[in-house]
């Protein structure tokens, strides 16, 4: 099975603007997760949508958002974009094993604002 | 809620010698345990995960981590360091069900030396 995959790998992005991220979970995976991972607050998470709905939320400002589509891709949007919002961006998708949900990362998403 | 601490933020260890790499957690309920790492420029890979079917766990790469819940560890082991496991560890926990998201330590980079 193919892994997960996000696109763009790097993005270069001005104060102010906003930006949208997408990954594509592995075949069959119905939940996707978003985690910003820096080095000074570590990986944190972001939200989760399982079936199109947001199940679980971070503490996050409101200028972070996501959406799952039907076909289980999903993306995250980041509103006007601040300095401290460069980070790797990581996407993973889970699958139920008994009652615990494994998480298999993407390779991240590299966002710079400048 | 749930968390785990990753004590220090580098260890450093000749080639073929004990890789040790410590976790401990705080959970009030039956924890899920993981361990990934994360080469650089890359995301995050599953190394292992505790499913409460057995203590000591074993996983990729020859590692393998031992849960104590008198010690409240999930410390991760390798009998012989090697240089390609040079790349920064994660240990995290989740919750069961819905509950899924991951709680992660700081990490820890592992330096292995020739």
């Amino acid at each position: 099975k193919a892994g997960v995959t996000q696109t763009p790998r790097y993005l270069i992005k001005t104060r102010g603007q906003q930006v949208t991220l997408s990954c594509s979970p592995i075949s069959g995976h119905r939940s996707v997760s978003w985690y910003q991972q820096t080095p000074g607050q570590g990986l944190q998470f972001l939200f989760e949508y399982f079936s199109e709905t947001q199940r679980n939320k971070g503490n996050f400002p409101g200028r972070f958002s996501g959406r799952q589509f039907s076909n289980s891709r999903s993306e995250m949007n980041v509103s006007t974009l601040e300095l401290g919002d460069s980070a790797l961006y990581l996407c993973a998708s889970s699958i139920l094993q008994g009652v615990r949900y494994e998480q298999y990362f993407g390779p991240g998403t590299r966002l710079t604002v400048t | 809620a749930q968390s785990v601490t990753q004590l220090g933020s580098h260890v450093s260890v000749s080639e073929g010698a004990l890789v040790l790499l410590r976790c401990n957690y705080s959970s009030s309920v039956p924890p899920y345990l993981f361990w990934y790492v994360q080469y650089p420029n890359q995301g995050l890979q599953l190394l292992l995960k505790y499913t409460s079917a057995a203590t000591l766990v074993k996983g990729i790469n020859g590692f393998e981590a031992e849960f104590k819940k008198s010690e409240t560890s999930f410390h991760l082991t390798k009998p012989s360091a090697h240089m390609s496991d040079a790349a920064e560890y994660f240990c995290a926990v989740s919750g069961s069900g819905a509950n899924s998201k991951l709680t992660f330590g700081k990490g820890i980079t592992l330096s292995v030396r020739p």
